[in-house]
């Protein structure tokens, strides 16, 4: 089975902007959860999505949003960007049954 | 709220030796999950082993096992014949059973290095 892809891989915005990163869980995976990773902040769980419906939201602005498709594909959208939201941003999908997280590459995002 | 503490930032083993990461937690569940993920310099999240806290018997998958201490509230990971690649940084997370969603809380990270 294919793994845990987001795209883009790379971005570069500036402070103001607004940003739509993507995930594609694991085939038959239905359960997808966003982590933002920084040098100072660790990792901080964003939200979690299944079957369409929002289960999980973290300690975020409301800049920080997200939805989920019927594919189960994810994408999460951060409005009004500021230079602290530069991050690694990382997605993980699982089995409701498991509830193993098995994570993507992540999405880089700097913010000038 | 439960939360996860990794009291050291940085550990070094010598190639071939064992050694061993610390991971202690606070939560007043009973039940719930506890994992230990690796991340190299890629970046990419890689599972490395996972314990239930109602099991007692602790888990292992080949050079790597845990010892679940849940009184305690300590679950250290223990790796064995260390070798190039497993320097990374290790998190420690916990998570609460699944059907109270499927949120990871992490540890602040160990970065392990291996000396050849």
């Amino acid at each position: 089975k294919a793994g845990v892809t987001q795209t883009p891989r790379y971005l570069i915005k500036t402070r103001g902007q607004q940003v739509t990163l993507s995930c594609s869980p694991i085939s038959g995976h239905r359960s997808v959860s966003w982590y933002q990773q920084t040098p100072g902040q660790g990792l901080q769980f964003l939200f979690e999505y299944f079957s369409e419906t929002q289960r999980n939201k973290g300690n975020f602005p409301g800049r920080f949003s997200g939805r989920q498709f019927s594919n189960s594909r994810s994408e999460m959208n951060v409005s009004t960007l500021e230079l602290g939201d530069s991050a690694l941003y990382l997605c993980a999908s699982s089995l409701v049954s498991q509830g193993i997280g098995f994570f993507g590459p992540g999405t880089r995002l700097t913010v000038l | 709220a439960q939360t996860v503490t990794q009291s050291q930032p940085e550990m070094s083993v010598q190639e071939a030796e064992t050694v061993t990461l610390s991971c202690t937690y606070d939560t007043s569940e009973s039940d719930y999950y506890l994992f230990w993920y690796k991340q190299p310099p890629s970046r990419q999240m890689i599972l490395v082993i996972r314990q239930e806290a109602y099991k007692q018997q602790n888990a292992t998958e080949n050079r790597f096992s845990v010892n679940f201490q849940k009184a305690a509230k300590s679950f250290s990971l223990k790796i064995s014949d260390s070798q190039l690649g497993d320097a990374a940084m290790y998190f420690c997370a916990y998570r609460r059973p699944y059907n109270q969603g499927g949120k990871l809380i992490f540890g602040q990270g160990t970065e392990l290095s291996v000396k050849p």
